[in-house]
């Protein structure tokens, strides 16, 4: 009940075209959706975050959509880049408790 | 304004050795997560601290790892009588002591085990 769930495992992305990757979750308590972006032998870094009280938050070229009913939320990249190659991580939290983080997706986005 | 610290960045024991591996949290930050990533896998939660505090140390093994977060100092995660299992990328996050839930990360201890 833990778990999140991510996909897809790998991505590959033309330039200028959006990248989607979704994730979902079983744990009713969570109350706090993150995604981080980590590059390789780097830390993750926190992209943007999403309470269920929003279906929608959106920074820059980065939005997350949250489905609180089915218990899904996604990340979009618009106008993805090259330097948007990277691994992307979901996670969930209750509270300031600890994050239980998706498998991730390693985005590549070719010139 | 300085962000996690980790240090060292890289550490190499052999097979029984102790490791120690040191967190500084984000200034004005008295919350501190540890997190452990094999290859090609997510982050799995160990430990969470605050100072002088294990608030939650679910995720961590009985048996070999230790946490602690003193008044004064780093947090530190130690791994007594390490094996070519405990091999893994060891992060830790900080947050605020008081409001907010982001957790920002420093940039890791990647221990091999030899």
């Amino acid at each position: 009940q833990q778990q999140v769930k991510q996909s897809p495992q790998s991505l590959i992305v033309q330039k200028g075209g959006i990248s989607i990757i979704n994730c979902a979750y079983e744990n009713t308590a969570f109350d706090y959706f993150p995604w981080y972006q980590q590059f390789p032998g780097k830390g993750p870094a926190l992209l943007i975050a999403i309470r269920p009280d929003v279906s929608e938050k959106k920074e820059g070229r980065f939005t997350i959509s949250f489905n609180k009913s089915a218990k899904q939320f996604s990340l979009h990249i618009m106008d993805s880049q090259p330097g948007d190659s990277a691994t992307y991580f979901c996670a969930a939290g209750t509270g300031r408790r600890a994050l239980t983080f998706g498998s991730g997706t390693r985005l590549q986005v070719q010139p | 304004n300085a962000g996690v610290m980790q240090n060292p960045r890289h550490l190499v024991r052999r097979r029984g050795q102790e490791a120690r591996l040191r967190c500084s949290p984000m200034k004005g930050h008295s919350h501190v997560y540890w997190y452990r990533q094999l290859p090609e896998e997510g982050l799995k939660f160990m430990v969470y601290l605050q100072k002088e505090n294990i608030i939650d140390e679910s995720g961590m093994p009985k048996e070999r790892f230790s946490a602690e977060f003193p008044k004064e100092g780093p947090s530190i995660l130690r791994i007594q009588q390490v094996v070519r299992g405990d091999s893994a990328a060891y992060f830790c996050a900080s947050l605020p002591g008081r409001e907010g839930m982001e957790q920002y990360f420093g940039p890791g201890t990647r221990l091999t085990v030899t």
